[in-house]
């Protein structure tokens, strides 16, 4: 059974581009999580989505980004017009469908963003 | 809100030796408490996880872990560590009710030969 899969794995953008990082979710998991690393600090949650919905985003900062995570493909994260405070390691999980807090939610390996 | 404090951000040891990487926690409600490990370049793996019952949890690896509600603690041990053991760990708690876990801001462990 594979693991969680993100890609890129590295990710290189001018400030002002725009950057998508893709989340495919371990086999029959249906709800992904995104998470941020800044440099020397740990995870902060970003957004919880389910199949076509998004459950908590309390986490998002207000603007240039968002996430999508359709009836089909992978779950998408998008940054829009980078700047380098974006700069950062963006981690998904995902968990089985019973859909509970006491559920492990399994990492994939990450996608390093570096801003230029 | 809830807020995970390690209390330590390296800690150095020789191998073999004994380990205890301690992580405080900060909640209005009740909540389920994790360690996940970091190795460099990768993605977290969950170690163990409380969710009730006995406050000892034994995880992978030769970990364990005692939940102390009194003192809000998850501290993280292991009597024997190995080199491969080198890797950065994070203590997370979820509330009950909500989805998204709460992270320590990590511990970095050395372990020196």
């Amino acid at each position: 059974n594979a693991g969680v899969m993100q890609n890129p794995r590295h990710l290189v953008r001018r400030r002002g581009q725009e950057a998508r990082l893709r989340c495919s979710p371990m086999k029959g998991h249906s709800h992904v999580y995104w998470y941020r690393q800044l440099p020397e600090e740990g995870l902060k949650f970003m957004v919880y989505l389910q199949k076509e919905n998004i459950i908590d985003e309390s986490g998002m900062p207000k603007e240039r980004f968002s996430a999508e995570f359709p009836k089909e493909g992978p779950s998408i994260l998008r940054i829009q017009q980078v700047v380098r405070g974006d700069s950062a390691a963006y981690f998904c999980a995902s968990s089985p469908p019973s859909g509970g807090p006491a559920d492990t939610q399994y990492f994939g390996p990450g996608t390093r963003l570096t801003v230029l | 809100a809830q807020s995970v404090t390690q209390l330590d951000s390296q800690v150095p040891v020789f191998e073999e030796a004994p380990v205890e990487l301690r992580c405080n926690y900060s909640s209005s409600v009740s909540v389920y408490l994790f360690w996940y490990v970091q190795y460099p370049n990768q993605g977290l793996q969950l170690l163990l996880k409380y969710l009730s019952g006995s406050t000892l949890v034994k995880g992978i690896n030769g970990f364990e872990a005692e939940f102390n509600k009194s003192q809000t603690s998850f501290h993280l041990r292991k009597p024997s560590v190995h080199i491969s053991d080198t890797a950065e760990y994070f203590c997370a708690v979820t509330p009950q009710g909500a989805q998204k876990l709460v992270f320590g801001q990590g511990t970095r462990l050395t372990i020196n030969p």
